[in-house]
């Protein structure tokens, strides 16, 4: 089973538009990350959050977590037609780096 | 820096057959996990390996088994292929101890007729 889950599962915006995903979880976490998936290819990891922190940036990628609602979000700004691709919040388990991922958020950004 | 590979690419097999994926970790890094993805959803944790041994294992039957090299790469072989078990295969490698982000291969697309 699947600890996370994305929401919207798609997500249509235009280049320049900025582009929110939320991630709900369901038990307690050490971290938090977020991964990018092209079609069909391997996932790249894109930040890492702790659970002692509340808001990271990097590059046009802000993320929040909040643990109390068990709940992050990734925001991308000024979205490009590169940015098209899935992205999937993944927790740690118990011990051992593992991660558990959610379904994931398909976005599409339109020239 | 090479970093991790997957092969083969793309395979496809018959119900009933078996089949061995080979995964390299990324240069300098020790802990290889595999995953399952299915079409639509997100990967499902298969195993890691850590020095040659299973370390942690997700909710997969006995049927998905695998190995840990000397030099770290990895092997996940399935016996006893269903139809169900189509889906794109995924290595990734990290750095045991502390918090190491996933290293992902392109993974190995399995499809079972």
């Amino acid at each position: 089973s699947q600890q996370g889950e994305e929401d919207p599962q798609a997500l249509s915006i235009q280049e320049g538009e900025n582009a929110t995903m939320n991630c709900s979880y369901k038990t307690s976490i050490n971290n938090l990350q977020w991964y990018r998936q092209n079609s069909g290819r391997g996932l790249v990891h894109l930040i890492l959050i702790r659970s002692n922190e509340r808001e990271k940036h990097s590059g046009r990628l802000r993320v929040t977590l909040d643990t109390s609602k068990k709940s992050s979000s990734l925001l991308i700004t000024a979205s490009r037609a590169a940015d098209t691709a899935s992205y999937f919040c993944a927790t740690d388990g118990v011990g051992y780096s593992t991660l558990t991922f959610g379904k994931g958020t398909m976005l599409l950004v339109s020239p | 820096d090479a970093g991790v590979t997957q092969s083969p690419t793309h395979l496809i097999k018959t119900r009933g057959q078996q089949v061995t994926l080979r995964c390299s970790p990324k240069s300098g890094h020790d802990t290889v996990s595999w995953y399952q993805q299915a079409l639509g959803q997100g990967p499902q944790f298969i195993f890691q390996y850590y020095e040659e041994e299973e370390r942690q294992r997700g909710n997969f039957p006995d049927r998905f088994s695998g190995h840990q090299f000397p030099n770290y790469s990895s092997e996940l072989n399935v016996n006893a292929l269903l139809l169900g078990d189509s889906a794109l295969y995924l290595c990734a490698s990290s750095l045991t101890g502390g918090i190491s982000p996933l290293h992902f291969g392109n993974g190995t697309r399995l499809t079972v007729t």
